[in-house]
């Protein structure tokens, strides 16, 4: 019930390319979707989240494609960059006992090729 | 822009001791979490602390972990008796309170190395 399935596990992308990576929740009391990107030592950076009264959101080459019936949302990355190199994190929350939880799923390393 | 502080960065020790990270969460921020990382794998909750105390913990977050907020800056959690498999990245966040509830802002992260 916690849990949020991603795929794929990686990704290789040409530079221009169409980046997509899925994932896939149970809990309906989950009520934000984001989208974090993390880098080679580093933590974990908010790209870009939906919550569930939108099917999509932009933001520059970045776009979330959210489906409430099927419980699944995507992560597209348009024109992908080497710079877009990195691994993606799909995630869900909502406020459970007094405090938000947040369920990461396994994690897509992308690679775009130059 | 504010960010998240997370000492020490780095912090090898030997099993049985204890160890203590620290992190400065966002100033004007109600709600403090400790995630951890093991290499190469999935981001996993620990705990999350609001209102001085603990409101949520995973089945990791077990009797050798504990959090604390002595003073209003600084957010630690100790693990008291490192074992092998504690060894990973530990991650700090924190979040605002009300619709930005939910939107964590990590910090760079711990590493933790158990000998």
């Amino acid at each position: 019930q916690q849990q949020v399935k991603q795929s794929p596990q990686s990704l290789i992308v040409q530079k221009g390319g169409i980046s997509i990576i899925n994932c896939a929740y149970e809990n309906t009391a989950f009520d934000y979707f984001p989208w974090y990107q993390q880098f080679p030592g580093k933590g974990p950076a908010l790209l870009i989240a939906i919550r569930p009264d939108v099917s999509e959101k932009k933001e520059g080459r970045f776009t979330i494609s959210f489906n409430k019936s099927a419980k699944q949302f995507s992560l597209h990355i348009m024109d992908s960059q080497p710079g877009d190199s990195a691994t993606y994190f799909c995630a869900a929350s909502g406020l459970n006992t007094g405090g938000f939880k947040t369920i990461f799923g396994a994690g897509t390393r992308l690679f775009v090729k130059a | 822009e504010p960010e998240v502080t997370q000492t020490p960065s780095h912090q090898v020790t030997q099993m049985g001791q204890e160890v203590i990270l620290r992190c400065v969460p966002i100033s004007n921020h109600l709600y403090f979490y400790w995630y951890r990382q093991i290499l190469g794998q999935k981001v996993e909750f620990l705990v999350s602390f609001y209102n001085n105390e603990i409101s949520e913990k995973s089945e990791i977050f077990d009797d050798q972990f504990s959090v604390e907020r002595p003073d209003g800056s600084n957010f630690t959690l100790k693990i008291r008796s490192t074992k092998l498999e504690d060894s990973a990245m530990y991650f700090c966040a924190s979040s605002d309170g009300g619709t930005g509830a939910n939107v964590l802002t990590f910090g760079a992260g711990s590493r933790l190395t158990v000998l």
